[in-house]
């Protein structure tokens, strides 16, 4: 079955800083991955997915993960992190669902990001 | 609709009440998802709907869950004799089958405490 670790509970970066949050999944066919971010008492939104070719892939509000195979990882990192980026971020990968060309996700426990102005 | 859109937001039941909760998805987005949510935790799968059939019921914890799309659009979601441990925020997500839109969008969810 698939799974997804995120090793780290809590960050806490200063504005400005650079950001990287790590992700590992354990899959056994070549995985759909995602990074989706959740703000207090909001449903999660989308910030990239890797489907397949460039392992390199760019998101919205500045932010890119790469796809690296051999160590089963799909981090997610910023330049320059905002206060706005406060919030919980979590990795999930896409397993085939039941019914032909549907996944369905599994997500890790989250990373919760704290920003110091 | 724009978005996908649950209610009620907030519920609060005491133990062994019944009750349902909402999902409208965005118009014609064929595939619909429940996930649950419990406080620290991520999302976990309860089930998946293509149109009205409901294809993968892995997820549900119990026999107490049951999930229903009837007419392909809207679902609900009811948990019976709820439990303190059903507490938790339950997300519905939906998802186009046209080309380049394989991503689900995720409702705000229903926020479920049981006392």
């Amino acid at each position: 079955a698939q799974s997804v670790t995120q090793p780290d509970i809590h960050i806490t970066v200063s504005e400005g800083a650079s950001l990287e949050l790590r992700c590992n999944y354990s899959y056994g066919a070549t995985p759909y991955l995602f990074w989706y971010v959740q703000s207090p008492g909001q449903g999660l939104q989308l910030l990239l997915k890797y489907f397949s070719g460039d392992t390199l892939v760019q998101g919205i509000k500045g932010f890119e993960a790469e796809f690296k195979r051999s160590q089963s990882s799909f981090n997610l990192r910023k330049p320059s992190v905002h206060w706005s980026d406060a919030a919980e971020y979590f990795c999930a990968v896409g397993a085939q669902a039941s019914g032909g060309s549907n996944y369905k996700l599994t997500f890790g426990k989250g990373t919760l990001l704290t920003v110091n102005p | 609709g724009a978005g996908v859109s649950q209610s009620p937001r907030y519920k609060v039941a005491k133990r062994g009440q019944d009750v349902a909760l909402r999902c409208d998805p965005i118009s014609g987005h064929v595939s619909l998802f429940w996930y649950q949510q419990a406080l620290g935790q991520g999302p976990e799968f309860l089930t998946y709907f293509q149109n009205e059939a409901q294809l993968d019921k892995s997820g549900l914890p119990s026999d107490r869950f049951f999930a229903e799309r009837p007419e392909g659009s809207v679902s609900t979601l009811k948990i019976q004799r709820t439990q303190q441990e059903d507490s938790a925020v339950y997300l519905c997500a939906s998802r186009s089958t046209a080309a380049g839109a394989n991503v689900l969008t995720f409702g705000a969810g229903s926020r479920l405490t049981v006392l």
